[in-house]
């Protein structure tokens, strides 16, 4: 079946640096998906791409659908402490309903 | 605001009893998933339905797990017999089917097999 490659699987980073996390897959997707899990919660969406090349920001969080749309990035500007957390990337495919399959998450850490 | 709802959030039980996890998704969406999160396999899809209809439940032990929805309001999945390897987190999310794509998720059901 279809898989993510996400990196890095965890990040340590000093508040206010930028952060960067990819998603590669051997598969094409028509839809990429980034979310947000906190301790004890569910995933919380991000930001939703639709179209190959697609760039889309939300506050500091911008998101890229690759070209080939086999990947995705997500970068993070000015990291502050309520970022940390895991971040998912989820590729999705029409079967009938949007299927999604998820990465395997990049854990962020922020010293202050 | 609307959201998924589970219950229960979290499930102690002993190896063989059966459990059952509910899920209300949110009011106008038609699709359905189930997912399983644990440490090693991460977030693993189990099954989806749409418009209450069951597209796709291969990724679920078939002898053992059950999913269904019984009206458009309510999402169960069911573990009979349970065993330990079932510990994980179980989250249902919703959305609306061909439409944009996005699934919102339930604060999931934490369950424990001992």
């Amino acid at each position: 079946g279809q898989q993510l490659n996400q990196s890095p699987q965890s990040m340590f980073i000093q508040e206010g640096e930028d952060v960067s996390m990819n998603c590669t897959s051997s598969s094409i997707f028509n839809t990429w998906l980034w979310y947000k899990q906190d301790p004890g919660e569910g995933p919380v969406l991000l930001i939703a791409l639709y179209k190959a090349g697609e760039l889309t920001s939300n506050g500091r969080l911008t998101a890229q659908f690759g070209i080939t749309r086999k990947d995705s990035f997500l970068n993070i500007s000015a990291s502050i402490p309520s970022d940390v957390g895991i971040y998912f990337c989820a590729g999705g495919i029409i079967q009938g309903a949007q299927k999604l399959v998820f990465g395997q998450g990049t854990r962020l850490t922020i010293n202050p | 605001d609307a959201r998924v709802t589970q219950t229960p959030r979290h499930k102690v039980t002993e190896m063989g009893q059966e459990v059952t996890m509910r899920c209300q998704p949110i009011l106008g969406h038609n699709t359905v998933f189930w997912y399983r999160q644990t440490m090693m396999q991460g977030l693993e899809l189990l099954a989806y339905f749409r418009n209450r209809a069951p597209l796709d439940d291969s990724g679920m032990p078939k002898d053992r797990f059950s999913a269904e929805m019984p009206d458009a309001t309510l999402a169960t999945l069911k573990i009979q017999p349970s065993e330990p390897r079932d510990s994980a987190v179980y989250f249902c999310a919703s959305g609306l089917a061909l439409l944009r794509g996005e699934a919102f998720f339930g604060q999931g059901t934490r369950l424990t097999v001992v």
